[in-house]
């Protein structure tokens, strides 16, 4: 089975700028997480989408945003950029069916740089 | 909030030795996953713990959930050079979707 993919690996963006990644989970995967990995605060829950619904949310402003589409591929929205937005940003899926649903396959990330 | 503590931050180690590590809170969770990840990388899953004073194993990693459901435990054995990274503790206190808190994470560096 493939892993789960996440597109662009690097991205650099102006301070002010939007910008959109994608995330496309493990075949048969509904759930989709994002997390925010910086070196001050580490791993940091964003929000769940389940069957294109946002099931659980973090404490992230509301420039952060989510979707997901009925092939389990989820995006993630960040808008008006701040150079505290730089950060790792991943993506893992995850079953959400019986038994070991509670594990998460995380993918490689997408590195954002705001200047 | 919900916090995980791990420790120790860091180790060094001689090749051969075996590691402990721990990771600890003032909640109680359901499920405990450890991972590890390289630089550059996203994490990758270890080990996956679902029940108190379960103890799992996966080759040389041994994790165990601690029977007060606010720690957890993981054990690597025989360390070769390929185990340097950071490792994660994440904790799971709902049955309901997948708002997984991490810990700070273990940075580990094994010495040839």
């Amino acid at each position: 089975k493939a892993g789960v993919t996440q597109t662009p690996r690097y991205l650099i963006k102006t301070r002010g700028q939007q910008v959109t990644l994608s995330c496309s989970p493990i075949s048969g995967h509904r759930s989709v997480s994002w997390y925010q990995q910086t070196p001050g605060q580490g791993l940091q829950f964003l929000f769940e989408y389940f069957s294109e619904t946002q099931r659980n949310k973090g404490n992230f402003p509301g420039r952060f945003s989510g979707r997901q589409f009925s092939n389990s591929r989820s995006e993630m929205n960040v808008s008006t950029l701040e150079l505290g937005d730089s950060a790792l940003y991943l993506c893992a899926s995850s079953s959400a069916g019986t038994g070991r649903s509670y594990e998460q396959y995380f993918g490689p990330g997408t590195r954002l740089t705001v200047t | 909030g919900q916090q995980l503590n791990q420790s120790p931050q860091s180790m060094f180690i001689q090749e051969g030795e075996d590691v402990s590590m721990n990771c600890t809170s003032s909640s109680i969770f359901n499920t405990w996953l450890w991972y590890k990840q390289d630089p550059g990388e996203g994490p990758v899953l270890l080990i996956a713990l679902y029940k108190a004073g379960e103890l799992t194993s996966n080759g040389r990693l041994t994790a165990q959930f601690g029977i007060t459901r606010k720690d957890s435990f993981l054990n690597i054995s025989a360390s070769i050079p390929s185990d340097v990274g950071i490792y994660f503790c994440a904790g799971l206190a709902t049955n309901y979707g997948q708002n997984f808190v991490f810990g700070p994470g273990t940075r580990l560096s094994v010495l040839p």
